[in-house]
């Protein structure tokens, strides 16, 4: 069954460092999101993209971060500087179909630690 | 989106059906119900989803009232494995996020 996959699994980084976490989205599907989870809390939604654009982003998702389909098959979120508050678990997730006729799928996530 | 309401937690017995409630009373004609859940820190696994007909699947069956302000999802014969927070979320069909509440975290004991 084809899966969401996540690289690093795990990322320590100091503080004011840019970071580049790693997706490879199920190969036919057409939408990507990245969503974090601080721990203990919610998972949120930062940022939805489609045809090379962003179509959604959230208010967490401010100058500092950006996302990238730098090929067919990868899809990356960016950290320009990295603030001790970005420590979270970030999941990818992607979904082939407009509308409601498909569903999102989650990576297993990478766990980012700001020192 | 809708916003959606579910226990805190709940307790289910190893072989027993579960059934995790989930109210939705601002539900819109054009929104769906779908259903993850997380498993540890693991990402969010889709269950099911569904709009006014009940569904069925590997999975779980998801039972809608008629008018679509609530719905149940049913493990048929929970395992330990079943153990995780599950959530219900509430999407339009136009909508790209998945906007995910604290959920239910069921517990399955043997």
């Amino acid at each position: 069954e084809p899966e969401v996959t996540q690289t690093p699994s795990h990322q320590v980084t100091q503080m004011g460092q840019e970071v580049i976490l790693r997706c490879v989205p199920i190969s036919n599907h057409l939408y990507f999101y990245w969503y974090r989870q601080i721990l203990g809390q919610k998972v949120e939604f930062l940022v939805s993209f489609y045809n090379n654009e962003i179509s959604e982003k959230s208010e967490i998702f401010d100058d500092q971060f950006s996302v990238e389909r730098p090929d067919g098959s990868n899809f990356t979120l960016k950290i320009r500087s990295t603030k001790l508050e970005d420590s979270a678990m970030y999941f990818c997730a992607s979904k082939g179909l407009a509308g409601s006729k498909e569903t999102q799928y989650f990576g297993p996530g990478t766990r980012l630690l700001v020192l | 989106d809708a916003k959606t309401t579910q226990p805190p937690s709940m307790d289910c017995a190893e072989g027993r059906a579960a059934n995790l409630p989930c109210n939705h009373s601002t539900i819109s004609g054009n929104e769906y119900v779908y259903w993850y859940r997380q498993i540890h820190s693991q990402g969010p696994q889709y269950i099911i989803h569904g709009l006014k007909n009940n569904e069925t699947n590997e999975m779980a069956s998801l039972i809608i009232t008629e008018d679509r302000k609530s719905s149940t999802l049913i493990l048929p014969h929970a395992t330990l494995r079943d153990t995780a927070v599950y959530y219900c979320i509430v999407k339009g069909q136009g909508a790209q996020k998945l906007v995910f509440g604290q959920g239910t975290r069921l517990t399955i004991n043997p």
